[in-house]
C-alpha cells in the first residue's frame, strides 16, 4: 500500500540554522499539508498547499517558514532561522486527486527536529 | 476560536472492556470530524470518520456518537483490545480539503 514518506525521521540542529523537511507524498495526492506536534501537545496545522501554491496557513507559519514541491514529488518545509520552540515532530500530511467527498488525509511518519 | 476539547488526557482499560474519549467542538461550520490513530513512531492514521447529518457511525468494533446540539463527539471503543494501544485524535474540519483541527489526544492502553 502506497505511504507518505518524511525524510529525515530525526534531524538536530543549531539554533539559528537553516532545516529543510523533506516528504513524498502517495503519487497521485493532490492537497499536502504540513502539521507540527511538540512534545506533549496536540497537532497543530502550519500550511497547506495546493496546485503549486499556499491555500492556507495558520498564525505559526511564519517568514521563517516556506514550503514548495521542487520536481513534482518531493514537498519539503524550510525554516529558515531556527528557534528552540521550532523543536517538534513535524507530520506531512496529503489528500488524493479524483471525486473525493471526504477529507481524508494521509499521515506520514514524521520528522522529528531537535533545535538545541 | 475553531478549538476541538479531548478528554480524557489517558486512559486504562482491561482487555474486553469499553475505551470512550470524548471531544468537544466550537466551529458549527465544521462538517466533518475524524478520529486518528496513532502508534508510536508512525504518524496519525484514519481510523473513522462521521459527518454531522447523522448520530452514530460504527465500523467493527469502533462507534463514534454525535450530539449536534451538544457540539459533543465520542469514540467508543468495544472489546478493547491490546493492540489497540495507542494515542487517539479527534479532529474537527470541513469537507472540502480543508485543515485538521485536532483535539489534545488521549493515550489508551489496554491491559491484559
Amino acid at each position: 500500500e502506497p505511504e507518505v514518506t518524511q525524510t529525515p525521521s530525526h534531524q538536530v540542529t543549531q539554533m539559528g540554522q537553516e532545516v529543510i523537511l523533506r516528504c513524498v507524498p502517495i503519487s497521485n495526492h493532490l492537497y499536502f499539508y504540513w502539521y507540527r506536534q511538540i512534545l506533549g501537545q496536540k497537532v497543530e496545522f502550519l500550511v497547506s498547499f495546493y496546485n503549486n501554491e499556499i491555500s492556507e496557513k495558520s498564525e505559526i507559519f511564519d517568514d521563517q517558514f516556506s514550503v514548495e514541491r521542487p520536481d513534482g514529488s518531493n514537498f519539503t518545509l524550510k525554516i529558515r532561522s531556527t528557534k528552540l520552540e521550532d523543536s517538534a515532530m513535524y507530520f506531512c500530511a496529503s489528500i488524493p486527486a479524483g471525486l473525493r467527498p471526504y477529507n481524508e488525509q494521509f499521515f506520514g511518519p514524521g520528522t522529528r527536529l531537535t533545535v538545541l | 476560536q475553531q478549538q476541538v476539547k479531548q478528554s480524557p488526557q489517558s486512559l486504562i482499560v482491561q482487555k474486553g472492556g469499553i475505551s470512550i474519549i470524548n471531544c468537544a467542538y466550537e466551529n458549527t461550520a465544521f462538517d466533518y470530524f475524524p478520529w486518528y490513530q496513532q502508534f508510536p513512531g508512525k504518524g496519525p492514521a484514519l481510523l473513522i470518520a462521521i459527518r454531522p447529518d447523522v448520530s452514530e457511525k460504527k465500523e467493527g468494533r469502533f462507534t463514534i456518537s454525535f450530539n449536534k446540539s451538544a457540539k459533543q463527539f465520542s469514540l467508543h471503543i468495544m472489546d478493547s483490545q491490546p493492540g489497540d494501544s495507542a494515542t487517539y485524535f479527534c479532529a474537527g474540519t470541513l469537507l472540502t480539503a480543508s485543515k485538521l483541527t485536532f483535539g489534545t489526544g488521549t493515550r489508551l492502553q489496554v491491559t491484559l
